[in-house]
């Protein structure tokens, strides 16, 4: 089994519908991270947690909230979804700095459509 | 702020080519380099990486080397593979924040 997953992996919806991405892990890692992923723009940060009861922004948080139900979950909701949030969409798990060696482990991502 | 430059692709190349993919950062401190590779449908993976200056990382046959001097992190292929196709991301970690700052990824074709 993957040791990251995120629901669902395809979603198509309207503009103005509340949409709420999932991700879990299995790795038992505490920090936890959302990405979106457009053409020529590479991977860009939206939230991050270190643990449970931290939750920040990173650089295109507008529009996006997220919530942290446990170590092993993290999900990310788009309040009122319109069509440029249409983009893929990473979730991603690292261990603490002073443990780690930077690295991050990605789940297959979530397409998501507005139209 | 950080950043990471890397080639624009898609770079076109025929099996057992050498490869060459350019990436420089900008950075306070000494960051970790990384390079993630995204086969087609799948989420990211770490392909190498290095932690401090002149670590060679390696993995599949890739290499890159960390060049403080030169603030580079390029990634080569002696003799690439169709199998390579992929698009390639290189990213920068801030010390101690686990945040990374990705570059733009270059798309690698691989035709027999």
């Amino acid at each position: 089994d993957a040791d990251v997953t995120q629901t669902p992996r395809n979603r198509i919806t309207k503009t103005g519908k509340r949409i709420m991405l999932e991700c879990s892990q299995t790795k038992g890692h505490d920090r936890m991270y959302w990405y979106r992923q457009d053409p020529g723009l590479g991977l860009r940060l939206i939230y991050y947690s270190f643990d449970v009861k931290d939750i920040n922004k990173g650089e295109i948080s507008d529009g996006y909230s997220v919530s942290r139900q446990a170590q092993a979950k993290f999900s990310l909701s788009l309040e009122s979804a319109i069509p440029n949030q249409t983009a893929l969409y990473f979730c991603a798990t690292s261990e603490e700095a002073e443990t780690s060696t930077d690295t991050q482990y990605f789940g297959p991502g979530t397409r998501l459509t507005v139209l | 702020g950080n950043s990471v430059t890397q080639m624009e692709g898609p770079v076109t190349l025929s099996e057992e080519a050498f490869l060459t993919i350019n990436c420089t950062y900008t950075a306070t401190g000494y960051p970790s380099l990384f390079w993630y590779v995204q086969y087609p449908g799948e989420g990211l993976q770490l392909l190498l990486k290095a932690t401090k200056a002149d670590d060679k990382g390696s993995n599949k046959g890739f290499e890159a080397t960390y060049r403080k001097e030169t603030t580079s992190f390029h990634l080569e292929k002696g003799s690439v593979q169709v199998s390579d196709s992929a698009v390639y991301f290189c990213a920068l970690s801030d010390r101690g924040t686990d945040k990374l700052i990705f570059g733009t990824g270059t798309r690698l074709q691989v035709f027999p």
